[in-house]
Order: C-alpha cells, then sequence, then structure tokens
C-alpha cells in the first residue's frame, strides 16, 4: 500500500515558470517530510524538508508548503531552469524511528529552454 | 558533511556469479543504512534495513538468502547478490543515516548508486 500519494507522475514547465508536485499521506504519525532530487544515473539528494510544526518552508528557489488538516504537502520550484529538470520524490516517516523514509511514486520534471 | 560512497559504480557479471556492493557513510557514522532497488522510472523501493551489528530486516518479498547484507561497522554496509540472474539487474542505492554533530537524525543520505547488469 503506498504510504505517500504524489502527483503529477510527469510535469513539462517552461523556463522561469513555476513547477508544482504534490504529495498526500494518510499515516497521522508521519512528523517529517523530505523531497529528494534525482538525475538519472544518480541517486537521490536531499532538497528540503518540513515538519509538521510549521506550514512553509523556503531554500532559495525550493518552497514546502504543509497542510497538516488534509494531510499534504507540496514542493514549489520558482523561475524553473533546465536544470532542474529531473525527479522529484516526496517521502515520509516518523521521526526518531528506525524505519525508513516512504516514498511517493515521483515526479518527472522536464523545464524546457 | 554526510557523505555516502558505493563501489562499484556499475558492474556486469556472468548469470551465478555473486556480486558485492560497498556502502560507506565517509564523514559520519551510520546507526542504520537502507538498501533500495531503482526500475528504470520507478520509484526506490526498500530492500532492507540494517543497523550496525545486528541482522538485516528484509522486507516483504525479498529474498534474504539471496540478498545478503553485513553491517559490520558504523561506517560499511555490504550487500551481495548472491547466484545474480539476469532478473537481477537493476540499479541498487544504498543510504544511511546516523548520529553525529550537524547531522539530522532523521534525514537518509543516499549513494551514488550501482547499476548491476547481469548477462
Amino acid at each position: 500500500q503506498q504510504q505517500v500519494k504524489q502527483s503529477p507522475q510527469s510535469l513539462i514547465v517552461q523556463k522561469g515558470g513555476i513547477s508544482i508536485i504534490n504529495c498526500a499521506y494518510e499515516n497521522t504519525a508521519f512528523d517529517y517530510f523530505p523531497w529528494y532530487q534525482q538525475f538519472p544515473g544518480k541517486g537521490p539528494a536531499l532538497l528540503i524538508a518540513i515538519r509538521p510544526d510549521v506550514s512553509e518552508k523556503k531554500e532559495g528557489r525550493f518552497t514546502i508548503s504543509f497542510n497538516k488538516s488534509a494531510k499534504q504537502f507540496s514542493l514549489h520550484i520558482m523561475d524553473s531552469q533546465p536544470g532542474d529538470s529531473a525527479t522529484y520524490f516526496c517521502a515520509a516517516k516518523v521521526s526518531n524511528s528506525g524505519y525508513a523514509l516512504n516514498f511517493g511514486k515521483g515526479t518527472s520534471l522536464l523545464v524546457t529552454p | 558533511g554526510a557523505v555516502v560512497s558505493q563501489h562499484p559504480s556499475w558492474v556486469i557479471c556472468k548469470s551465478g556469479t555473486s556480486v558485492k556492493i560497498e556502502c560507506r557513510s565517509l564523514d559520519f557514522q551510520a546507526t542504520t543504512m537502507f538498501w533500495y532497488r531503482q526500475f528504470p522510472k520507478q520509484s526506490l523501493m526498500l530492500m532492507a534495513t540494517s543497523n550496525e551489528g545486528s541482522k538485516a530486516t528484509y522486507e516483504q518479498g525479498v529474498e534474504k538468502d539471496k540478498f545478503l547484507i553485513n553491517h559490520a561497522s558504523l561506517t560499511l554496509s555490504t550487500l551481495t547478490v548472491t547466484s545474480a540472474h539476469p532478473e537481477d539487474s537493476s540499479f541498487y542505492i544504498c543510504s544511511a543515516k546516523g548520529l553525529a554533530g550537524g547531522i539530522n537524525p532523521d534525514t537518509q543520505y543516499f549513494g551514488p548508486g550501482t547499476r548491476l547488469t547481469v548477462l
């Protein structure tokens, strides 16, 4: 059972536009929500993460919005660049546990020049 | 900081042979390491979780006798694919989390992956 549902599966955005990827979770015990970026043939790299005590976190062009009541969180990439073209995975887990991250299925982002 | 390396980055082997993949945390002590398998254009599939000095916990459907995991130290875990067959061809990625100054204990840091091709 997919514990984290991610959409869309793929996304095409023009350079300079805003890329938005959404995730939803069911387990209310989850309290750590990271986003990873993966380029072809490489391992995932942590992009940004959020905990439920804040509704938004921004790092550079990347912003996570978090809606605890709706059990949803999203990644916004502002001023998207061709170099942002990659696969993005959202994830969730219970913090301070030995459990692995629960990953979404990923979103393939293509930023066109 | 928080760098995880994997070796080899790619390997080609004949069917029936065994292949060992190493995963190292270079600048922190990894209390827990995870092994994933990833098929093209798909998400990461967790294979097993290992804690230093104890037996790995395998996910349902993962053959523990085929995918041997050893986590002998706080900086090294190995995955051995025994008697590999073409269907074992995949991208194998390890990740680690640990306890150290500046390290978020919940963050999983991923290695660069190992591409295994079994002929």
